[in-house]
């Protein structure tokens, strides 16, 4: 799979948009983008993934650049539970295997 | 539907001691993957079950084992505890669907004194 790279800290105001970047250079034709998020003391949760037209869902909006070699995670409104460390991950679809390597994430803090 | 369910939330042991986690899959997904979480090293693989069989291994030594049952639940079995397997224990679940989406449980704390 390929590696990404994405900022370790981003601040947002409540109610405004996070917009959260992730740079995957390496990203092969058959790999997928997915964006976890995991709130301290829980498991990670499954946010949006994408391979390269954008998306969208109840939770986020998934844009990815047309070489597809980075990618942004839109929350459009955040709130103080949107509070966490996301993880942009990059990696084959329907390979047959589940793992999932996590690199550091960025902790998104969302303020008053 | 209820999602991924592990138990017990909690535990403390002491080193040489053993330990079993255990992890309910989310109704009808037959892939039950574990890891190991801790603050240095992150999120890393243990092990996946599908359908009762291991299909992956991560890079961790015997002492670290599991197993799958029928119903798709799964163990995870850590012997000889060492101070450094003090982490939190992750099982997520997937249908193996197209796009394979892993479901995760809250977490297993496991602390070795």
């Amino acid at each position: 799979d390929a590696k990404t790279t994405q900022p370790p800290s981003m601040d947002c105001a409540e109610g405004r948009a996070a917009n959260l970047p992730c740079n995957h250079s390496t990203i092969s034709g058959n790999e997928y983008v997915y964006w976890y998020r995991q709130i301290h003391s829980q498991g990670p949760q499954y946010i949006i993934h994408g391979l390269k037209n954008n998306e969208t869902n109840e939770m986020a909006s998934l844009i990815i650049t047309e070489d597809r070699k980075s990618s942004t995670l839109i929350l459009p409104h955040a709130t103080l539970r949107d509070t966490a460390v996301y993880y942009c991950i990059v990696r084959v679809a329907n390979s047959g295997y589940s793992t999932l390597t996590f690199g550091k994430g960025t902790m998104l803090l969302v303020s008053p | 539907k209820a999602g991924v369910t592990q138990t017990p939330r909690y535990l403390i042991k002491t080193r040489g001691q053993q330990v079993t986690l255990s992890c309910s899959p989310i109704s009808g997904h037959r892939s039950v993957s574990w890891y190991q979480q801790t603050p240095g090293q992150g999120l890393q693989f243990l092990f996946e079950y599908f359908s009762e069989t291991q299909r992956n291994k991560g890079n961790f030594p015997g002492r670290f084992s599991g197993r799958q049952f029928s119903n798709s639940r799964s163990e995870m079995n850590v012997s000889t505890l060492e101070l450094g397997d003090s982490a939190l224990y992750l099982c997520a679940s997937s249908f193996q669907g197209l796009t394979d989406i892993q479901y995760f449980g809250a977490g297993t704390r496991l602390s070795v004194l």
